[in-house]
Formats: C-alpha cells, sequence, structure tokens
C-alpha cells in the first residue's frame, strides 16, 4: 500500500508559467514532508520541504502547501524555467525529532517547454 | 558533488552473481540510508545504519544485506542475483539537523545494477 501518491507521471508547462505538482499522503503520523529534483543519471538533490505544524513554506521560486485535513501536499514553481524540467519527488518522513528513513512517491516528470 | 559518493556508477553482472556497493556519507555524517529504484518505481528504502548500529529496515530482501563500518562508509551486498534486482541503487547521508531550507539528507548519484 502506497503512503505517498503522486497521482501525476507527468506535467508539461510553458515557460514562465505556474507549475503545480501534486501529493498525497496516507499517514497522519508523517511530521515532515519534502519535495526531492532529479536529473537523469543523478541523485536526487533536495529542493524545499515543510513540517506538518506549517502549511506553507516558500524559498524563491518554489512554494509548498500542505493541506493536513486532505493528507495533500502541493509543490509550486512560479515562474517555471526550462531548467526545472526534470523528475520530482514528493517525500515523508515517519520520525519526529529525527531524521528516519523517508517515504517517497513514484515521482512526477515536469517538461518545461521555452 | 553533493559530498556523498557511491561506486561503482555502473555495475553488469550475470543471474546468480554477487556484487557490492560501496557508499561513502558526508562528512561528519553518522546515517546512512539504502534505497533502491526499479522502473517506474519511487525510491524503496531498504536499510539505515547509525554510526555503524543498524537502525531501521525497510523492504530490504534477505538476499541483501549491508554493514557501515568505523570509519562510516557502508557497503550494500546483493547475492543469489535475479533480473528483476536491476535497478538504480542510491545512498543517502543526515547528519541529525534540519531546518525547513536545509533538510541536511543527501543523496549519492547512485549505483546503476543490470543483472542479465
Amino acid at each position: 500500500d502506497q503512503q505517498v501518491k503522486q497521482n501525476s507521471p507527468s506535467l508539461s508547462v510553458q515557460e514562465g508559467r505556474i507549475s503545480i505538482l501534486n501529493c498525497d499522503y496516507t499517514n497522519s503520523m508523517f511530521d515532515y514532508f519534502l519535495w526531492y529534483k532529479k536529473y537523469p543519471a543523478e541523485g536526487p538533490t533536495f529542493l524545499i520541504s515543510i513540517s506538518s505544524i506549517k502549511d506553507k513554506n516558500e524559498d524563491g521560486r518554489f512554494t509548498v502547501f500542505l493541506n493536513k485535513s486532505a493528507k495533500h501536499l502541493s509543490l509550486h514553481i512560479v515562474p517555471s524555467q526550462p531548467g526545472d524540467s526534470a523528475v520530482y519527488f514528493c517525500a515523508a518522513d515517519l520520525y519526529g525529532g529525527s531524521q528516519g528513513n523517508l517515504i517517497f512517491g513514484k515521482g512526477t516528470k515536469l517538461s518545461v517547454k521555452p | 558533488d553533493s559530498g556523498v559518493t557511491q561506486t561503482p556508477k555502473h555495475l553488469i553482472t550475470a543471474t546468480g552473481q554477487r556484487v557490492t556497493l560501496r557508499c561513502s556519507p558526508r562528512s561528519g555524517d553518522l546515517s546512512v540510508y539504502w534505497y533502491q529504484q526499479s522502473l517506474d518505481q519511487g525510491l524503496q528504502f531498504l536499510i539505515q545504519y547509525y554510526n555503524g548500529e543498524e537502525r531501521a529496515k525497510g523492504n530490504i530482501l534477505e538476499r541483501f544485506s549491508a554493514q557501515q563500518f568505523p570509519d562510516l562508509h557502508s557497503e550494500l551486498n546483493l547475492s543469489s542475483l535475479e533480473l528483476g534486482d536491476s535497478a538504480l541503487y542510491f545512498c543517502a547521508s543526515s547528519g541529525g539537523g534540519r531546518t525547513d531550507t536545509n533538510y541536511g539528507y543527501t543523496f549519492g548519484s547512485g549505483t546503476r545494477l543490470t543483472v542479465v
């Protein structure tokens, strides 16, 4: 049973527009949520995270929104750039107070067209 | 360079064989995690070590084992390999501190294992 789900395998967006990537989770005990970006032939790189006690975290062009009642989070990229084209993984951390193993979704491939 | 080093980058081997994947964590990080990414799958957690001790276990097959050495590098041993073990294997390390802008959990670039 998948605890972290990314239901859209791919997303295509025009350069300069907003990209919205979605993620749903089932375990209400998750205390941290993260987004990772992955280019081909590279490991995932950390993008942004949010604690379960917050509902929004912003870092430059990237904003993560958390809706705990809906068990849903989303990543907004504004404006989108061609260099943002990558696979984006949503992940959740189960262990409160310290880092534990992350539970990942299957990823969404974002293509930003010039 | 993330600071987490994985070797080798690519490995091709036959079914039934045994291989060892190596990971050197980022300087100062005590925790090492191993993940498997199969085709069209997310990253599946295999096992975590903290300062030489096994801390958590995920969906790791009995044919797989791992260890963390006193210098904190880790090895993932895969034996009696099957075609379905072909995947990307990632190592990550963490140091225990995190904020919203720096989770402190860093991945290596992975080892691509192909079993033929």
